[in-house]
């Protein structure tokens, strides 16, 4: 069975432009969440997904968002991206609707900001 | 809010001996699960070790085990017979266990631990 894939893998953008990354959950996965990863904040939530719907949504500012498609498949954007945007974005894929079934994590995609 | 915390950022032990890495959480929710994940170098991230907040037996893993105090909010890992390949950072965290609350992780700081030969 295939894992979450997650493209691209590296992006590098500059301040003031936007950027989407892509996540394609495990086969039959109906949750997706995405997740922050920085040296200064560490791992914070942004927003779940499950069956095209927002479920949970983190702290984060109006510049991020998601969606889900009817596929599972999910993508995040971050428009006006800033320098603190750099990160590593996590996004995890579940079979269940809670916690009872294990979160299975992507590589991640590296976003650098210039 | 829940909180998730690691106390210990980075440690050290020799393989083939045992090590345990902290961690404490604060909630007021009854019905939670408690988890640790590892992330490699590589920086994918597994789990270890799944507990949940209304079983009292402590979760067990092969090599991985918790000890989960619920009324002290405790919830520590030990490795047994560490090996060269649980060199990594670990993470702990926290999910609410109510459908409405999704599939939320709130993680710990992390503490890397380094396995030396």
């Amino acid at each position: 069975k295939a894992g979450v894939t997650q493209t691209p893998r590296y992006l590098i953008k500059t301040r003031g432009q936007q950027v989407t990354l892509s996540c394609s959950p495990i086969s039959g996965h109906r949750s997706v969440s995405w997740y922050q990863q920085t040296p200064g904040q560490g791992l914070q939530f942004l927003f779940e997904y499950f069956s095209e719907t927002q479920r949970n949504k983190g702290n984060f500012p109006g510049r991020f968002s998601g969606r889900q498609f009817s596929n599972s498949r999910s993508e995040m954007n971050v428009s006006t991206l800033e320098l603190g945007d750099s990160a590593l974005y996590l996004c995890a894929s579940s079979l269940a609707e809670r916690g009872e079934d294990e979160q299975f994590f992507g590589p991640g995609t590296r976003l650098t900001v210039l | 809010a829940q909180t998730v915390t690691q106390s210990q950022p980075e440690m050290s032990v020799q393989e083939a001996e045992t090590v345990t890495l902290s961690c404490t959480y604060d909630t007021s929710e009854n019905n939670y699960y408690l988890f640790w994940y590892k992330q490699p170098p590589s920086r994918q991230m597994i789990l270890v070790i799944r507990q949940e907040a209304y079983k009292q037996q402590n979760a067990t893993e092969n090599r991985f085990s918790v000890n989960f105090q619920k009324a002290a909010k405790s919830f520590s890992l030990k490795i047994s017979d560490s090996q060269l390949g649980d060199t990594a950072m670990y993470f702990c965290a926290f999910m609410k266990g109510w459908m409405e609350y999704g599939n939320k992780l709130v993680f710990g700081a992390g503490t890397i631990l380094r396995v030396k030969s």
